[in-house]
C-alpha cells in the first residue's frame, strides 16, 4: 500500500517553456501533498505544501507564480514549471499523506533538464 | 535546521546486518524519529518510525535509547539493494506547530558489499 507515482519519469524542454508533473496518491486519498526539489548530490529541499481544494503553502525563496500548484482532487497534484530556464532543471519529488499528520510516500521523482 | 547527526558513509558485508546510527541530542518529548533512504534517482522510501518504544517492521528494526537522545535503524541481512543514503528525520507532531515539514539532512549512504 501507500504507493505515489509521478508523470512523467523525465523530461527535457526548452528554455521559456512550461511543463508540468503529475503526482499521484494510486491506492490512498490524500489530503496533503508536498513538493520537493533535489539538486546533484544535495538533499531534498522542500517547495511547497498543497490541501487539496485549498491554496498551496510555497517555502520561503520559491517563487509561486513560477511553480504552480493544482491539488484538484484526493489522489492528484500537479507542478507546473512555468517559463523553465536551465537553472530549474533538478529531480522533483512528490509525497503524499493521507492526512496532515500521517506519514509522507514519496514519488519516484521526474528529472527535468531544461536546454 | 539539521537536527540530527548521522555519519557520512558506512560498509556493511552483504547477509549482515547494517546498523546505521543517528544523534538527535537535542529532541523534544513531541518529536518522532522518522527513517527513510533514497536509492539512487528515485524518491526517498518510507522505513519506520517511533517516538520512544522500539519499534519492529518487514523492513528493520528502529531502536531508541532510553533517553531518546540517539537511535539506530536496523537491517537485519543487508543485501546489495540495501545500497542507499540513509535519512534519520526528527519531527514534530504537526498538530503541535501546523507544519508536517521533513528535513532531509545529508544522510548517510550506506554501500552493502559482495
Amino acid at each position: 500500500g501507500a504507493v505515489v507515482s509521478q508523470h512523467p519519469s523525465w523530461v527535457i524542454c526548452k528554455s521559456g517553456t512550461s511543463v508540468k508533473i503529475e503526482c499521484r496518491s494510486l491506492d490512498f486519498q490524500a489530503t496533503t501533498m508536498f513538493w520537493y526539489r533535489q539538486f546533484p548530490k544535495q538533499s531534498l529541499m522542500l517547495m511547497a505544501t498543497s490541501n487539496e481544494g485549498s491554496k498551496a503553502t510555497y517555502e520561503q525563496g520559491v517563487e509561486k507564480d513560477k511553480f504552480l500548484i493544482n491539488h484538484a482532487s484526493l489522489t492528484l497534484s500537479t507542478l507546473t514549471v512555468t517559463s523553465a530556464h536551465p537553472e530549474d532543471s533538478s529531480f522533483y519529488i512528490c509525497s503524499a499523506s493521507i492526512d496532515f499528520t500521517d506519514t509522507q510516500y514519496f514519488g519516484p521523482g521526474t528529472r527535468l533538464t531544461v536546454l | 535546521d539539521a537536527k540530527t547527526t548521522q555519519p557520512t558513509s558506512m560498509d556493511c558485508a552483504e547477509g549482515r546486518a547494517a546498523n546505521l546510527p543517528c544523534n538527535h541530542s537535542t529532541i523534544s518529548g513531541n518529536e518522532y524519529v522518522y527513517w527513510y533512504r533514497q536509492i539512487h534517482s528515485q524518491g526517498p522510501q518510507y522505513i519506520i518510525h517511533g517516538l520512544k518504544n522500539n519499534e519492529t517492521n518487514e523492513m528493520a528494526s528502529l531502536i531508541i535509547t532510553e533517553d531518546r537522545k540517539s537511535s539506530t535503524l536496523i537491517l537485519p541481512h543487508a543485501t546489495l539493494r540495501d545500497t542507499a543514503v540513509y535519512y534519520c528525520i526528527v519531527r514534530v507532531a504537526p498538530l503541535q506547530t501546523g507544519a508536517n515539514n521533513l528535513f532531509f539532512g545529508t544522510g548517510t549512504r550506506l554501500t552493502v558489499i559482495p
